[in-house]
């Protein structure tokens, strides 16, 4: 069964760096694509961006030069981070696997920027 | 990439049929076979529901279905259930980006 759990800080202050972890259970992360999705509270989702296993990334055109994802297949794990963050970052982050479609999905993680 | 546009809200009676229109660019929707629909329950993660326009994947019911015409994508719910009330949202891939449309509201009466 395949589980993916997001991790990081809930609380980053204006400006700072926004960082999270997606763990994956239960599959390996090679050979597949690794989406970042957010959700803005009370609002629709919003596509991040994605890495595939071999570290190609692709991201939205409005965070492009924000956001920056890697991957660690020995962990089996992808990371996101997202600088100069302002309330409007303020969002559930969701990491999930696929970037056609998305199959798998993380429970989501609150991720609240204020001072 | 433009945005992709749903209605707001839906809704419908138990055992009824319910349509969910998502409506893109050419370049998107109408353009690619890459359509895909998510379920969402309050506080949830999103569920897949249907990808590449009208498949299933395991463990969805097949009142859930996907269809596509043009510039339109669509998601019918029939035999409409309680538990089926909840946000749907439709997203397509297309020149390498992904974008979601912004999401119905469907209430079981």
């Amino acid at each position: 069964q395949v589980q993916l759990q997001e991790s990081g800080p809930g609380l980053v202050k204006p400006s700072e760096t926004l960082s999270l972890t997606c763990t994956v259970s239960g599959a390996s992360i090679s050979y597949y694509y690794w989406s970042w999705i957010r959700q803005p509270p009370g609002k629709g989702l919003e596509w991040i961006g994605y890495i595939y296993y071999s570290g190609s990334t692709n991201y939205n055109p409005s965070l492009r030069g924000r956001v920056t994802t890697s991957v660690d297949p020995s962990k089996n794990h992808f990371s996101l981070k997202l600088n100069s963050v302002t309330a409007a970052d303020t969002a559930v982050y969701y990491c999930a696997r696929g970037v056609r479609w998305n199959d798998h999905w993380g429970q989501g993680t609150l991720v609240t920027v204020s001072s | 990439q433009s945005a992709l546009t749903q209605p707001p809200s839906a809704s419908g009676s138990p055992g009824q049929s319910v349509t969910i229109p998502c409506t893109g660019a050419s370049s998107g929707v109408g353009g690619y076979n890459d359509v895909s629909w998510y379920q969402q329950h309050p506080d949830k993660a999103p569920k897949l529901l249907i990808y590449e326009v009208s498949k299933r994947p395991s463990g969805v019911p097949d009142r859930f279905s996907g269809s596509k015409s043009g510039n339109t994508a669509s998601l019918t719910v029939s035999g409409l259930q309680a538990e089926d009330e909840a946000d749907y949202y439709c997203s397509s891939y297309a020149g390498d980006n992904v974008v979601f449309g912004g999401g119905t509201k469907l209430t079981v009466l």
